[in-house]
């Protein structure tokens, strides 16, 4: 069983600091790795993807990519309210399927 | 980036009764997939909609509840069939460009359909 694995949270930061999401991943075949955010209510927005090992930085935006631990994560700097959500990490297998974590609920806190 | 406008945003149905959710992109993509979400959980990945052939379903999903339609490379149909309340829950449909050099695959979402059995 292929799965991909997120704390369900909730995590809780104060305005203006950095929040970290993790994420692991079960299947070594796995080739991209992708964050959405999600809103309530809404659908999933692509937020990241990456497929290299080490870091892709997009404006406050990090996603960091170790295959060796089979590990995922998201930083975001500078948090703000606004990026209240659950966020979902997903896998692409190596049957081109993607599969998604249970989401990571986030709260910032004005 | 290409945009899914998926119809219905919603629709309350009688059990029994099937609904057909409609996607339609505005540019060729590789690729289209249909999704599942029951409140508050993750997606589940129904099926892969494949451009004139029948869809991949995956475990726990069948062709005869779920029929699925992809007539060329913009627009894909999910059908509900025989509907029961416990096929309510949001369904979203999906789709991007792939490579197998690991390249972005499912970029974006449909607005999603929510569908209540009653």
């Amino acid at each position: 069983q292929k799965e991909v694995e997120q704390n369900s949270g909730p995590l809780s930061v104060p305005e203006g600091a950095i929040a970290s999401l993790n994420c692991t991943y079960s299947d070594r075949g796995s080739q991209s790795f992708f964050w959405y955010r999600q809103y309530s209510g809404k659908s999933p927005e692509l937020i990241m993807f990456i497929y290299s090992n080490g870091d892709k930085e997009d404006g406050r935006f990090t996603a960091q990519l170790n295959k060796a631990s089979q590990y995922v994560s998201l930083l975001i700097r500078d948090s703000q309210p606004s990026d209240s959500a659950t966020y979902l990490c997903a896998a692409l297998t190596g049957g081109f399927k993607t599969i998604f974590g249970a989401g990571t609920r986030l709260f910032v806190k004005a | 980036s290409a945009v899914i406008s998926q119809k219905p945003s919603r629709d309350i149905c009688q059990r029994g009764t099937s609904l057909t959710i409609q996607c339609q992109v505005d540019s060729q993509v590789t690729m289209m997939f249909w999704y599942r979400q029951q409140p508050g959980q993750s997606l589940t990945l129904i099926a892969t909609a494949n451009q004139g052939s029948e869809a991949t379903y995956e475990s726990g999903f069948v062709i005869d509840k779920f029929p699925i339609s992809r007539p060329n490379l913009t627009f894909s149909t999910l059908t509900v069939s025989n509907m029961s309340p416990e096929d309510s829950s949001i369904y979203l449909c999906s789709g991007g460009q792939g490579s197998l050099g690991g390249g972005v695959t499912e970029a974006f979402f449909g607005q999603g359909t929510r569908l209540t059995v009653v």
